[in-house]
């Protein structure tokens, strides 16, 4: 069964380093996402990427925050300045729409695990 | 900002116990409820999307129901197994096109 693939599946950064996050979509996905959850909170939605732009964003996606589409499969998220409050699971998803139903499921990857020290 | 809650945080039932969470949801705008099924290490995974007042979605022993009109959704899992040990989230779909998730359900079944 086809997958969304993140890499790297743990990265740890000191504080004031720039991170960049990697996910391969499923390859006939049309919608990319990136969620985090940090520990013991929700996960939470970050940013939402359609034909090549941002299409929705969230208030956390601030100026340090940057996404992209450099070669059409993969889809990377850069923090530039890691704070330490960045440290979570970041979270890739892409999206389909089902035939039957019309509604659109997500398919996650595992996730990437940032820690900020 | 939508609030999408579940309850209980966490729940410890013995294998062979049938249970049920719960995920409640503000009924305005709704557009469709996703659930998931997240184990440690692991992505994710769809369980359902409902998306019709009085939805009732199966999947082997996991079932889901929903009411738009008061904003709720149940899961229930019949006969618990420990494979079934895992956080469930569910997650409010509208037409912002993205997901609002509850804080899940951590379900710990024993042998």
């Amino acid at each position: 069964e086809p997958e969304v693939t993140q890499t790297p599946s743990h990265q740890v950064t000191q504080m004031g380093q720039e991170v960049i996050l990697r996910c391969v979509p499923i390859s006939n996905h049309l919608y990319f996402y990136w969620y985090r959850q940090i520990l013991g909170q929700k996960v939470e939605f970050l940013v939402s990427f359609y034909n090549n732009e941002i299409s929705e964003k969230s208030e956390i996606f601030d100026d340090q925050f940057s996404v992209e589409r450099p070669d059409g499969s993969n889809f990377t998220l850069k923090i530039r300045s890691t704070k330490l409050e960045d440290s979570a699971m970041y979270f890739c998803a892409s999206r389909y729409r089902t035939p039957s139903s019309g509604a659109n499921v997500l398919t996650f990857g595992a996730g990437s695990r940032l820690t900020v020290l | 900002i939508l609030n999408v809650e579940q309850s209980p945080q966490s729940l410890h039932v013995q294998e062979g116990d049938s249970t049920n969470f719960t995920c409640s949801f503000p009924s305005s705008n709704f557009y469709a409820l996703h659930w998931y099924r997240w184990e440690t290490a692991k992505s994710p995974e769809a369980l359902f999307v409902m998306t019709l007042n009085g939805d009732e979605k199966k999947k082997g022993r996991i079932s889901a129901t929903l009411n738009t009109k008061e904003g709720y959704s149940y899961l229930y899992i019949k006969g618990s197994q420990p494979e079934d040990s895992a956080t469930y989230l569910c997650a409010l779909y509208n037409a912002g096109n993205m997901l609002t998730f509850g804080g899940g359900t951590r379900l710990m079944v024993k042998p």
